[in-house]
C-alpha cells in the first residue's frame, strides 16, 4: 500500500448530477496532486497544492472543482460533467514542495462513467 | 523534443528474455526524471529517481540510465517474469512542471 486512499473506487454518473471524489494520504506530505488519466493519453495534471493552497490550475473546466480542507485529505467535486469527462482520476501525494524532484505516491484511482 | 515520449508503446517477451524500453525527455528545465511501475487496477509505484547526467540505479533486476544532454532515459529488465507485466511510466519533472509519457505497456509471457 502506498498511503494514499481513494474513494469512491468507481463512480457512474450522470450529466446532471453532483458527485465528489475523496483522496486521502496518510503519509504526511505537504503536496498533493489530481491527475486525470483518459485512454491512450498521458497522465493529465488537473490540479496542484500546497500546505493548503492551490497552486497550479491547468486550464481545467470549471465543472471540476478542487477543495483541500487540511493537508491530509482532497476532495474533486464533479458538477454536470459530460461523457467526455469520463476518465481514470488519481490522486497523489509528495513530501513536497509541489512539482519538485520528489517523489509523488499515487492513489488507486476512481474510475468515473459519465452517462 | 516538447513532450515527454515513451517507446515502444506496447510489447510482448517471453519469460526469461531481456528488455529495455527509452523515455525521451526535453533537457531544458530538467531537474529529475522519474519511472514508475503500473499494475493493472493497482497504484502508480515509484521506482527510480535520477537527477544528475550518468545516473544508473539499480532494483533487483531493474535498473535504469540518464542521458540529461540529449534527453533520454532507459529502463532495462534482465529475465523477465510474469510478474513484471505492467506499464512503466517515466516523468521528467522541472520547475512546477511534472510531466508524464504515455508509458509503456509490458506483457511478459510465461
Amino acid at each position: 500500500e502506498t498511503g494514499v486512499t481513494q474513494t469512491p473506487r468507481h463512480l457512474v454518473m450522470g450529466m446532471t448530477n453532483k458527485k465528489s471524489l475523496k483522496c486521502e494520504q496518510h503519509l504526511g506530505h505537504n503536496a498533493m496532486y489530481w491527475y486525470k488519466q483518459s485512454a491512450k493519453k498521458p497522465l493529465e495534471l488537473m490540479f496542484v497544492y500546497s500546505l493548503e493552497e492551490r497552486v497550479e490550475n491547468n486550464s481545467v473546466p470549471s465543472r471540476f472543482s478542487p477543495e483541500c480542507p487540511n493537508s491530509s485529505h482532497l476532495f474533486l467535486h464533479l458538477h454536470t460533467l459530460q461523457p467526455e469527462d469520463s476518465a481514470l482520476y488519481l490522486c497523489a501525494s509528495s513530501q513536497g514542495p509541489a512539482l519538485s524532484t520528489d517523489t509523488q505516491y499515487f492513489g488507486p484511482g476512481t474510475r468515473l462513467t459519465v452517462l | 523534443i516538447l513532450n515527454v515520449e515513451q517507446s515502444p508503446q506496447s510489447l510482448h517477451v517471453q519469460e526469461g528474455d531481456s528488455t529495455n524500453f527509452t523515455c525521451s525527455f526535453p533537457s531544458s528545465n530538467f531537474y529529475a526524471l522519474h519511472w514508475y511501475r503500473w499494475e493493472t487496477a493497482k497504484s502508480p509505484e515509484a521506482l527510480f529517481v535520477m537527477t544528475l547526467n550518468g545516473d544508473e540505479k539499480k532494483k533487483g533486476r531493474i535498473s535504469a540510465t540518464l542521458n540529461t544532454k540529449e534527453g533520454y532515459s532507459y529502463l532495462y529488465i534482465k529475465g523477465s517474469q510474469p510478474e513484471d507485466s505492467a506499464t512503466y511510466l517515466c516523468a521528467s519533472s522541472g520547475t512546477y512542471k511534472y510531466i508524464f509519457g504515455t508509458g509503456t505497456r509490458l506483457k511478459v509471457l510465461a
